[in-house]
């Protein structure tokens, strides 16, 4: 069974960092095509950030660009998020989420996990 | 990246059929064979229903159909149930970054 599950999330003052963490097992994860994408509270999703199988190939949403920082770990099965200058608009829940066999779509999803920013 | 655009809302009673829009541009819904569509219940991961506009995932009723005109993608429900409530979000590949979300379509079921 696919299962992701992201870790690392909670309450940060702005301007602070945070890093996300997202375990995945039952499937080969390094060969898969990894995202991350957000929810506001209220609010519709937002895709962050895209990685390849090998880290060749790495996209930002341009609400995140030069602020936060995607990477993997294949020999851990792990997918990280590194966010830095966190800002209030950026308080949401965060999921990490597989590349189906789709164009772009995204076939499993992790429950989530919630990022507040705020002093 | 502008949003795609999807009503806010649809509504329809048991059994019946819904239709949800998407509208987008040529660089998005338009120039691409890359819709998506994704249902969330409250406090739940969204979930993938339709991707390249009109293929169903392994398992998803075959109540759910897509199809796209133009810069247009749609998302049809039919025989509609209780369990359909909930948010819908299409997506599409974009040239200018990867992919791009609409705005969210909350579905009653009366």
């Amino acid at each position: 069974e696919v299962q992701l599950v992201e870790s690392g999330g909670g309450l940060v003052q702005p301007g602070g960092s945070l890093r996300l963490s997202c375990a995945a097992s039952g499937f080969t994860f390094s060969t898969y095509i990894m995202n991350w994408v957000r929810q506001a509270p209220g609010k519709g999703l937002e895709w962050v950030s895209y990685i390849s199988s090998s880290s060749s190939t790495i996209y930002y949403a341009d609400s995140v660009k030069g602020r936060f920082t995607i990477s993997r770990d294949n020999a851990k099965n792990s997918l990280y998020l590194q966010m830095n200058s966190l800002r209030a608009e950026d308080t949401a829940v965060y999921y990490c989420a597989r590349k189906g066999v789709g164009g772009a779509s995204f076939d499993y999803w992790g429950q989530g996990i919630p990022v507040t920013v705020s002093s | 990246q502008s949003a795609l655009t999807q009503p806010a809302s649809v509504s329809g009673s048991p059994g019946q059929s819904i239709t949800i829009s998407c509208t987008g541009t040529r660089s998005d819904v338009g120039g691409y064979n890359y819709v998506s569509w994704y249902q969330q219940h409250p406090g739940k991961a969204p979930k993938l229903m339709i991707y390249d506009v009109s293929d169903r995932p392994s398992g998803v009723s075959n109540r759910f159909s897509g199809s796209k005109s133009g810069n247009t993608a749609s998302l049809t429900i039919s025989g509609l149930q209780a369990e359909d409530e909930g948010d819908y979000y299409c997506s599409s590949y974009t040239s200018s970054t990867y992919v791009v979300f609409g705005g969210g379509t909350k579905l009653t079921v009366l």
